[in-house]
C-alpha cells in the first residue's frame, strides 16, 4: 500500500519569495506522482505530474517538482510566489497501472503574505 | 465543455435522513471515484468504480453506498448509518486510455447534517 507524507501543514511566505512544499511517499511498487491545488470551496486542479522520464517536471502557474527515487520524495517548488498562489496543495501517489485511486497527503496550506 | 458536475454545491439535511449526492461526467472516462475531505485530513477514498456495474470500497466506505448504472454517472448515498456525515465530498474520474492517468475533479458538494 502507498502512503504520502506532506511534512508541513502550513507554509507562510512573503510575496516574490521562493517556496518549497515537501512531499515524501512510500510504496512497494512503481508509482505515478501528482501535485494538485485547491482554492477555497473548490475542487482540485492538477498542477503537475510525474509518470516517467525526466525527474524534473514543470507544471502550470510556474510550479515545478523533482522526483527523487532514492529519497522517495517529490517536492514542489516555485521561484517567486504571488498572492494568488495562496491555496491548499496536495501531493498524491498512485500505482502505475492507471485507473487506480490516488492516495493523498494531508495537504499543505500555502499563505502568501504581501 | 467536458468536465465533471456535482450537484448541489451545498446540501443541508437532518440527522437520520439518507441523502444522495450527484456526480456526472462527460469526459468518457471509465473510472470514477468519491472522496471525502475534512479539515487537516486530506482526501480519503470512499468508493471507486473502474467499469459500469462494478465498484469497490475505499478506506472509509462504512455508512455510504454507490451505484454505477451508466458510465457517465456515479451517485453517492450518505446513509443514516454514517456517524459523521458533515464534510466536503469530491467526485473524480480518470481514463487509462488517454495515457494521462491523472484524476479530474468536480467542484464538490458541501454536506451539512444537523
Amino acid at each position: 500500500a502507498q502512503s504520502v507524507t506532506q511534512l508541513d501543514s502550513q507554509v507562510p511566505v512573503f510575496e516574490e519569495a521562493p517556496v518549497e512544499l515537501r512531499c515524501n511517499y512510500s510504496s512497494s511498487v512503481s508509482v505515478y506522482l501528482f501535485w494538485y491545488v485547491q482554492y477555497p470551496n473548490q475542487g482540485l486542479q492538477l498542477l503537475l505530474k510525474y509518470l516517467s522520464g525526466s525527474t524534473l517536471v514543470k507544471g502550470i502557474n510556474g510550479f515545478e517538482a523533482e522526483f527523487n527515487k532514492s529519497q522517495t520524495s517529490f517536492h514542489l517548488r516555485k521561484p517567486s510566489v504571488h498572492i494568488s498562489d495562496t491555496a491548499e496543495y496536495f501531493c498524491a501517489v498512485s500505482e502505475n497501472s492507471g485507473n487506480t485511486p490516488l492516495v493523498f497527503g494531508k495537504g499543505t496550506r500555502l499563505s502568501v503574505i504581501a | 465543455d467536458g468536465g465533471i458536475t456535482q450537484s448541489p454545491k451545498y446540501l443541508f439535511r437532518k440527522e437520520g435522513q439518507n441523502v444522495t449526492l450527484s456526480c456526472e461526467q462527460n469526459l468518457n472516462h471509465d473510472a470514477m471515484y468519491w472522496y471525502r475531505q475534512d479539515p487537516g485530513q486530506g482526501l480519503r477514498l470512499i468508493y471507486y468504480s473502474q467499469i459500469v456495474n462494478d465498484f469497490q470500497k475505499g478506506d472509509i466506505a462504512e455508512g455510504y453506498s454507490v451505484s454505477r448504472e451508466k458510465k457517465e454517472s456515479f451517485p453517492l448515498t450518505v446513509t443514516s448509518a454514517q456517524k459523521n456525515p458533515t464534510a466536503f465530498y469530491l467526485c473524480a474520474s480518470s481514463s487509462r486510455r488517454t495515457g494521462m492517468y491523472e484524476q479530474y475533479f468536480g467542484p464538490g458538494t458541501r454536506l451539512t447534517v444537523t
